[in-house]
């Protein structure tokens, strides 16, 4: 079972619709990511959140819009998007800001299709 | 970041010790090494991490070779369970980023 809880599991969205992904986690991690994983690729950092500021965004387009709204909260804000985006999306979380060597514990993955 | 290199798949016969190399000659003296597994439809399971000292849990051994420039993740009795891509990663002290190579698919056969 993982400590990060991803919603929902499944989306299917047309190109015109907005919605929104979920994670959080109850850990006392103080920094939370975002990843994009295509099918048999693996998994490319989207976001990074240090003490629910963005601390990190890997030129991602702005259809793609993050928020960490607490500290065991984040969400990815989704408009406008491209078939192209279709993958499953992760979320993970770490004790440290980036200065340390513990682990990042991730979700089980929000799987997105946009139709 | 040093960049990983790991064969892009490996079989193991179940009840066998699974030894999964990486190769991560770029590694610089302030980065360990990292494994993680993702099986289908999960997301990435944290298994274990090093800096030179070999490690031990209840999952699985880290051995990392005297200079540091490769690693071997050791799952003493593989399971069909274990059926998984298998990551090796390395990160720095002061950088917040994980970047996943290629992984090695592992098939746990019977």
């Amino acid at each position: 079972d993982t400590e990060v809880t991803q919603t929902p599991k499944h989306l299917v969205m047309g190109m015109t619709n907005k919605k929104s992904l979920k994670c959080e986690q109850h850990m006392g991690h103080r920094a939370m990511y975002w990843y994009k994983q295509k099918a048999k690729k693996p998994p490319e950092l989207m976001f990074v959140y240090s003490y629910e500021k963005l601390s990190i965004n890997e030129s991602v387009p702005s259809r793609f819009s993050p928020e960490c709204p607490n500290s065991s909260l984040l969400n990815l804000h989704l408009h406008a998007l491209q078939p192209e985006d279709s993958a499953l999306y992760l979320c993970a979380s770490s004790q440290d800001e980036g200065r340390g060597y513990q682990p990042q514990h991730f979700g089980d993955g929000t799987r997105l299709s946009i139709l | 970041d040093a960049k990983t290199t790991q064969p892009p798949s490996m079989d193991c016969a179940e009840g066998r010790a699974a030894n999964l190399p990486c190769n991560h000659s770029t590694i610089s003296g302030n980065e360990y090494v990292y494994w993680y597994r993702q099986i289908h439809s999960q997301g990435p399971q944290y298994i274990i991490h090093g800096l030179k000292n070999n490690e031990t849990n209840e999952m699985a051994s880290l051995i990392i070779t005297e200079d540091r420039k490769s690693s071997t993740l050791i799952l003493p009795h593989a399971t069909l369970r274990d059926t998984a891509v298998y990551y090796c990663i390395v990160k720095g002290y002061n950088f917040n980023k994980f970047y996943f190579g290629s992984g090695t698919k592992l098939n746990v056969k019977p």
